[in-house]
C-alpha cells in the first residue's frame, strides 16, 4: 500500500513570495490533515478535511495561508505572502480511523 | 494550542536500558496516541489507548493511562540505538481531532 506522498520535499523562498504544497493521501482515506511543525515543536494543526469539506480550520492563518482538497482526494496548502516566521515543515496526513499516516513533510525555508 | 506536555524534554540511556517518557493533559479524551519521529522525517503512528483502558502492550512498548491523573506514560524495554528519535504523545478529544506535545527527544547510545 503506497503512502502519503508530499512534493516538493524542500523549498526554500524569500519572505513575501508565494509557495505551495502538494499532498496525495493513501487511497481511501477520508480524513486528511496539514499540520505545521516549528523546529523543536510538536506538530501544529492547520486544517482538518473530512472529503473535500473541512472540518476544522481553526488555526490557519487565514490571512496568508489557504487550502483546498477538491474531489475528496489531493490537497494543496499555499502560503501568499509568506513571512520568516513561517519556515517550519509542513506535514500532510490521512485517515479512516483513529491512526494517521503522515507523510514525509516539506520543508520550507523563508529567507 | 498544545495539550499534550511530554516530560522529560530530552532523555539519554544507553542501549539495553529501560527508556519511560510521561505525558500530561488538560482535557477528556477518547484516546491517546504515541508517534515517533524521527529526524527529518514523517510521524509514524505506535500506539492508540482508548479512555477506558489502562493499560496496553505492543512488543517493547507499554503505554499506561490514568484518566483521573490525566496523565500517560510510554515505556521502552530493552532500548536500540535504532529507537533514537523525538516521541510525541497525541490527545484525540472527539472527531479524530488529534493534538501534538511538544515531545520527548530520546538518545540511545550504543
Amino acid at each position: 500500500e503506497a503512502g502519503v506522498a508530499q512534493s516538493p520535499r524542500y523549498k526554500i523562498i524569500e519572505k513575501r513570495q508565494s509557495v505551495a504544497f502538494w499532498c496525495n493521501p493513501i487511497s481511501g482515506h477520508a480524513t486528511l490533515y496539514w499540520y505545521q511543525q516549528i523546529l523543536g515543536q510538536g506538530p501544529k494543526l492547520l486544517i482538518q478535511f473530512q472529503n473535500n469539506g473541512v472540518v476544522d480550520d481553526s488555526q490557519l492563518p487565514k490571512d496568508r495561508f489557504s487550502a483546498e482538497r477538491l474531489k475528496g482526494v489531493d490537497s494543496t496548502l499555499k502560503i501568499q505572502p509568506a513571512k520568516l516566521e513561517d519556515s517550519a515543515v509542513y506535514l500532510c496526513a490521512s485517515s479512516t480511523t483513529e491512526t494517521q499516516y503522515f507523510g514525509p513533510g516539506t520543508r520550507l525555508l523563508v529567507l | 494550542s498544545q495539550q499534550g506536555e511530554e516530560d522529560p524534554q530530552a532523555l539519554s540511556i544507553q542501549e539495553g536500558e529501560n527508556a519511560t517518557m510521561n505525558c500530561s493533559y488538560k482535557t477528556s479524551i477518547n484516546n491517546l496516541q504515541w508517534y515517533r519521529q524521527n529526524s527529518g522525517r514523517g510521524l509514524v503512528h505506535l500506539i492508540l489507548i482508548r479512555s477506558n483502558e489502562r493499560e496496553k502492550h505492543s512488543g517493547r512498548l507499554r503505554v499506561t493511562l490514568d484518566t483521573s491523573k490525566k496523565s500517560s506514560s510510554l515505556l521502552i524495554t530493552a532500548s536500540r540505538a535504532a529507537d533514537t528519535a523525538s516521541y510525541f504523545c497525541a490527545t484525540d478529544g472527539g472527531y479524530q481531532k488529534v493534538t501534538f506535545g511538544i515531545g520527548t527527544k530520546l538518545q540511545v547510545i550504543p
